[in-house]
């Protein structure tokens, strides 16, 4: 089954302690991207790979990174949380046929920074 | 990409047909319609995509207009799961394209 996996699920943790955020795809995708949903804000992109060790920075990328050392994994690095990065934050990863590029998305991670 | 947009809330009684509308007025001719739906605070989920003619498929309809400024998503027969945020989306097909989510159309289906 196509599908993005997300880990952890939930995760409350405190300021300043560094965390990751796995997300793995098994469609063979070359893009892949991670957004933040806020209420009342939608869903804003953080940052992007177009490829393997490829990444460029999304709308809001202050506090984070990511790395793509191979193609199916892409995390997010939050490497001293701050509150104001409690958000639900989704994994996406983009292929398909030429004229039908579908974006699939992860099942979320809801992160809690107190 | 061109704008969208869309009303914020709509009702639909069980079982019948929701229909969906989107405004894109300035959307350009290599632009694609595309529906998005997120239940809950679940990933958004595909729905269906179009350039010029409507499609069909197991989840939906997609309606373009003749002049492409507008369509309609359908949902023939919705059911209480149908129940979800809704978007429409027009963007470039190019998978270094980012999709630009707006704020959608809340969907209620009631019972």
């Amino acid at each position: 089954e196509a599908q993005v996996t997300q880990n952890p699920r939930y995760l409350i943790t405190v300021t300043g302690k560094k965390l990751t955020v796995t997300c793995s795809q098994n469609m063979n995708h070359e893009y892949m991207s991670w957004y933040r949903q806020d209420p009342g804000l939608g869903l804003r992109q953080i940052y992007y790979s177009m490829n393997v060790e490829v990444t460029d920075k999304g709308d809001v990328p202050e506090g984070y990174k990511v790395s793509r050392k191979e193609k199916r994994n892409f995390p997010l690095i939050l490497e001293s949380p701050s509150p104001n990065q409690t958000s639900l934050y989704f994994c996406a990863s983009t292929g398909g046929d030429a004229g039908s590029y579908e974006q699939y998305f992860g099942p979320g991670t809801r992160l809690t920074v107190t | 990409d061109a704008k969208t947009t869309q009303p914020p809330s709509m009702d639909c009684a069980e079982g019948r047909a929701a229909n969906l509308p989107c405004n894109h007025s300035t959307i350009s001719g290599n632009e694609y319609v595309y529906w998005y739906r997120q239940i809950h605070s679940q990933g958004p989920q595909y729905i269906i995509h179009g350039l010029k003619n409507n499609e069909t498929n197991e989840m939906a309809s997609l309606i373009i207009t003749e002049d492409r400024k507008s369509s309609t998503l359908i949902l023939p027969h919705a059911t209480l799961r149908d129940t979800a945020v809704y978007y429409c989306i027009v963007r470039v097909v190019d998978y270094g394209q980012n999709f630009v989510f707006g704020p959608g159309t809340r969907l209620s289906v009631l019972p």
